[in-house]
């Protein structure tokens, strides 16, 4: 399968955990990778292989992945995470094409 | 620092053809495969594919054959998109971004078709 299905919204409430998921049979082969899209900006990666942040991007966002589902976490989001989440990777077919998520818009109440 | 700059908005009209370009620098051109993404408005990240600008071979996604032409010039460290026969949707904001892992993107290109 070459998709990858995520929520289409999420909430959260200021300073709470939230989840933010990505399945598809990629991810059983590949790792998932997170992107952050501010209204009106450019994505920005936020997450890789599995459990790394990119220089520059809080210790409150992780990564998981267990069997065909992938998870960026906010522990304490705040009111600067409120954005679209797009995870993405490799699809499965071997010949290693991209492919993205639909995306998540996560609202911090 | 490793910077993607693309070229200006663009206003174009239907049947028409469009070329963006995204600068490279802060790494060596010929290491980084560059991908093109589409965002159309109000929609999700799609990718386009990619070009691999040590050996030129690109690789397009589906739906994105026969109109889309990805290039290069590494003398100037620059990747381009051009798009033929533009149609009312293909109106959308198109990024270039770095292989492998999508690490640094440009700041996008609007690309408007309309009569």
């Amino acid at each position: 399968s070459s998709e990858l299905t995520q929520d289409p919204a999420v909430s959260v409430a200021l300073g709470q955990t939230v989840r933010i998921t990505c399945q598809g049979d990629s991810l059983r082969i590949y790792y998932a990778s997170w992107y952050q899209q501010k209204s009106g900006q450019a994505p920005v990666l936020v997450m890789y292989d599995k459990n790394n942040r990119p220089s520059g991007i809080p210790d409150r966002f992780s990564g998981s992945i267990s069997e065909s589902t992938a998870s960026l976490t906010i522990t304490g989001a705040q009111a600067e995470d409120e954005a679209d989440y797009y995870c993405n990777s490799r699809d499965s077919s071997g010949n290693r094409l991209v492919v993205f998520g639909g995306g998540t818009k996560l609202t911090v109440l | 620092q490793v910077q993607l700059v693309q070229s200006g908005s663009e206003l174009k009209k239907p049947g028409a053809s469009v070329k963006v370009s995204c600068k490279a620098s802060g790494y060596t051109f010929s290491n980084h495969a560059l991908n093109w993404v589409r965002q159309a408005p109000g929609q999700g990240l799609e990718w386009m594919g990619c070009i691999n600008t040590n050996t030129g071979i690109p690789t397009y996604a589906q739906g994105f054959t026969g109109r889309f032409v990805f290039s290069f010039d590494t003398s100037v460290s620059t990747a381009y998109l051009q798009i033929s026969s533009l149609k009312a949707d293909d109106t959308a904001v198109y990024y270039c971004t770095r292989d492998p892992i999508l690490d640094y993107w440009g700041q996008g290109t609007l690309v408007t078709v309309s009569s």
